[in-house]
């Protein structure tokens, strides 16, 4: 079982573009979640699915946006890329039947934007 | 507000025992995780502790106290593959996740 996958694995961005980070799960989850993580900081969440067709801001959504159309996939757009949103990129997922369901993270993107 | 304090960076010696602390505050409680997460990698799942005690599992052990607002992660036997950072997460009123900036701790043979 892959678990959870994100692409790319790295990716360098100029300031202004915009760009999309794939996540995608096959355990059937029904709950994901976008984190960053920045040195010295916890991971903070972006924004969160509980289920298909439904989404939700968290603590530092300003800057990106999201779709969940299905149970697999949950990508994180950023529409025009700015420095500050240089980090590392976790997309995670959760069964999603309890709000105290371990989460499984995929591998992350690193970005870096110029 | 809601706070999360680990300390930064802990070393101990292959073999030791060591305990890493995490107090936290937050706007309700339901549940406190730990995560290890090597350099690069993604965090992974070590615990879940709901009750006020000790909750064993192997050469790991994690500790919570609600009334204080304090839980600790014990390592025992430690071996070099136990480097990494160890993150504190208790879950919120939400059900959210509010996470510690993780404790690095750094084990010489």
């Amino acid at each position: 079982t892959a678990g959870i996958t994100q692409a790319p694995t790295s990716q360098i961005l100029a300031a202004g573009r915009s760009m999309t980070l794939r996540c995608t799960q096959d355990m059937r989850h029904n709950a994901m979640y976008w984190y960053r993580q920045d040195l010295g900081l916890g991971l903070r969440l972006i924004h969160y699915s509980n289920t298909a067709g439904t989404t939700g801001k968290g603590e530092v959504p300003d800057g990106y946006s999201v779709s969940r159309a299905n149970t697999d996939d949950f990508p994180l757009t950023l529409a025009s890329a700015v420095p500050s949103q240089t980090s590392v990129y976790f997309c995670a997922s959760s069964d999603g039947t309890s709000g105290t369901d371990t989460q499984y993270f995929g591998p992350g993107t690193r970005l870096t934007v110029l | 507000g809601q706070n999360i304090d680990q300390p930064t960076e802990m070393t101990a010696t292959e073999g030791a025992i060591v305990q890493i602390n995490c107090t936290y505050q937050t706007s309700g409680f339901n549940g406190l995780f730990w995560y290890q997460q090597h350099a690069g990698e993604a965090p992974t799942f070590l615990s879940y502790n709901v009750l006020d005690g000790l909750e064993e599992k192997g050469r790991f052990s994690s500790f919570l106290s609600r009334s204080k607002g304090y839980s600790y992660l014990l390592l025992k036997e430690l071996q070099m593959k136990d480097s990494a950072s160890y993150l504190c997460a208790p879950l919120d009123s939400n059900y959210q996740l509010i996470w510690g900036a993780g404790t690095k701790l750094i084990i010489k043979p």
